[in-house]
């Protein structure tokens, strides 16, 4: 089975410049997560996906960041404006409705200066 | 929502010898607890999980033990290897039950010294 897909796998951005990352689940996983994860940290959620509906978005900053997942498959994670603590490894994720299993991808690094 | 504290940060053993990683949590509605490994610049990935209807679960090498009335389980490696080294994440359902996103530990950096 294929695994999570995710790009780009790196970006170095200024502050303020946008960017976005691309998320692709297992096929047939219907909920799809992106934690942040910041260096010598442990993952934190930044949103949660159901199909193409948002189950828990609390922890997303939601003035800069804001991500959506229109047909209920693959996602997009935007950052506008980026400031110089988004540097972190974004991870996606993916699961079968209702189970917390979680399947993650290779993550997107970001690095802003 | 859930919080997830992991003790040691960081962890140094002798080849050969045990590693233990302990966890807690706050929400005694919570009944699913995994495990996941994550080498230097790779994906975490799942390595046990345990749900509260068992006290412990064994897979090869890695056990992972349930204290319901403390709230707390751990992680148990025997007979590290140099391979086993990683950071290790505990988890815990943000919402409680098994179900929902989940909650990580800050990690624990494990080295095994040959």
């Amino acid at each position: 089975e294929a695994g999570v897909a995710q790009s780009p796998r790196y970006k170095i951005i200024e502050k303020r410049q946008s960017v976005a990352f691309w998320c692709n689940p297992i096929s047939g996983h219907a909920t799809l997560y992106w934690y942040q994860q910041i260096l010598g940290q442990g993952p934190k959620l930044l949103i949660q996906f159901q199909n193409n509906g948002v189950v828990d978005d609390s922890q997303l900053p939601k003035d800069r960041f804001s991500a959506e997942r229109l047909k209920g498959v693959d996602s997009t994670l935007k950052i506008q404006p980026a400031k110089l603590e988004d540097s972190a490894v974004y991870l996606c994720a993916s699961s079968f409705s209702g189970a917390n299993v979680l399947t993650f991808g290779a993550g997107s690094r970001l690095t802003v200066l | 929502g859930e919080n997830v504290e992991q003790h040691p940060s960081t962890l140094s053993v002798q080849e050969g010898d045990s590693a233990v990683i302990k966890c807690t949590y706050s929400d005694s509605a919570s009944n699913y607890f995994p495990w996941y490994k994550q080498e230097l610049g790779k994906r975490p990935q799942l390595i046990i999980d345990i749900r509260s209807n068992v006290g412990e679960k064994k897979d090869q090498r890695i056990a992972v033990t349930l204290n319901k009335t403390a709230k707390h389980f751990s992680l148990h490696i025997t007979e590290t290897q140099p391979e086993d080294s990683a950071v290790y994440f505990c988890a815990a359902p943000n919402y409680g039950g098994s179900q929902g996103n989940l909650i990580f530990g800050k990690g624990t950096k494990l080295s095994v010294k040959p």
